[in-house]
């Protein structure tokens, strides 16, 4: 069975650029949440999809950052536009349930020059 | 506010030896306390989770201690193997819907 897969591994972006990150989660997995990783510390949670429905967006900036999840099933992370302090790993997780155990793909380093 | 704190940053640990990582949090309504388990270039994965209804759980060379009245939990790697260099996160949620809250990471390292 697949994993979670995330594209690009890697981006290497101006300051002001947009750039974008694509998730396909586990085959029947509802939940999907995407994390941002700082180098040296553990995940922070962005957004959390519950099908299509964005049910924890709290800790998105959303003056910069969108997610959509159309159809349900895989993802996009926009960030419109990127700043330094962007900079880090963007972490795509599934899970079967909202309490269920969280798969995470390989993730997306971001690099903002 | 970091609701779950980690303790190392960093451990070495010489192999065959423990490794012991610590966890503290505050909000009481945390029920699930997974460990995830992190390489260089991939993402967290799911090592050894405990609910607090029981003090102690494991799998393998992996032990969760659970101290609810203390609000800690660790983990404890037996016999440890160069293998298990990575980095590692607690984490903690109230069960139901709210997503996972992960500690800060402790890196790893077992040598030889």
């Amino acid at each position: 069975e697949a994993g979670v897969v995330q594209s690009p591994r890697y981006k290497i972006i101006e300051k002001k650029q947009p750039v974008a990150f694509w998730c396909n989660p586990i085959s029947g997995h509802n939940t999907l949440y995407w994390y941002r990783q700082n180098l040296g510390q553990g995940p922070e949670l962005l957004i959390r999809y519950e099908n299509e429905e964005a049910v924890d967006d709290s800790q998105l900036p959303k003056d910069r950052f969108s997610a959509e999840r159309l159809k349900g099933v895989d993802s996009t992370l926009k960030i419109q536009p990127a700043e330094l302090g962007d900079s880090a790993v963007y972490l795509c997780a599934s899970s079967a349930r909202q309490d269920g155990e969280l798969f995470f793909g390989e993730g997306s380093r971001l690099t903002v020059l | 506010q970091q609701q779950v704190k980690q303790s190392p940053q960093s451990l070495i640990v010489q192999k065959g030896g423990i490794s012991i990582i610590n966890c503290a949090y505050e909000n009481t309504a945390f029920d699930y306390f997974p460990w995830y388990q992190q390489f260089p270039g991939k993402g967290p994965a799911l090592l050894i989770a405990i609910r607090p209804d029981v003090s102690e759980k494991k799998e393998g060379r992996f032990t969760i201690s659970f101290n609810k009245s203390a609000k800690q939990f660790s983990l404890h790697i037996m016999d440890s193997q160069p293998g298990d260099s990575a980095t590692y996160f607690c984490a903690a949620t109230p069960l139901g819907n709210t997503p996972l809250v992960f500690g800060k990471g402790t890196r790893l390292s077992v040598i030889a």
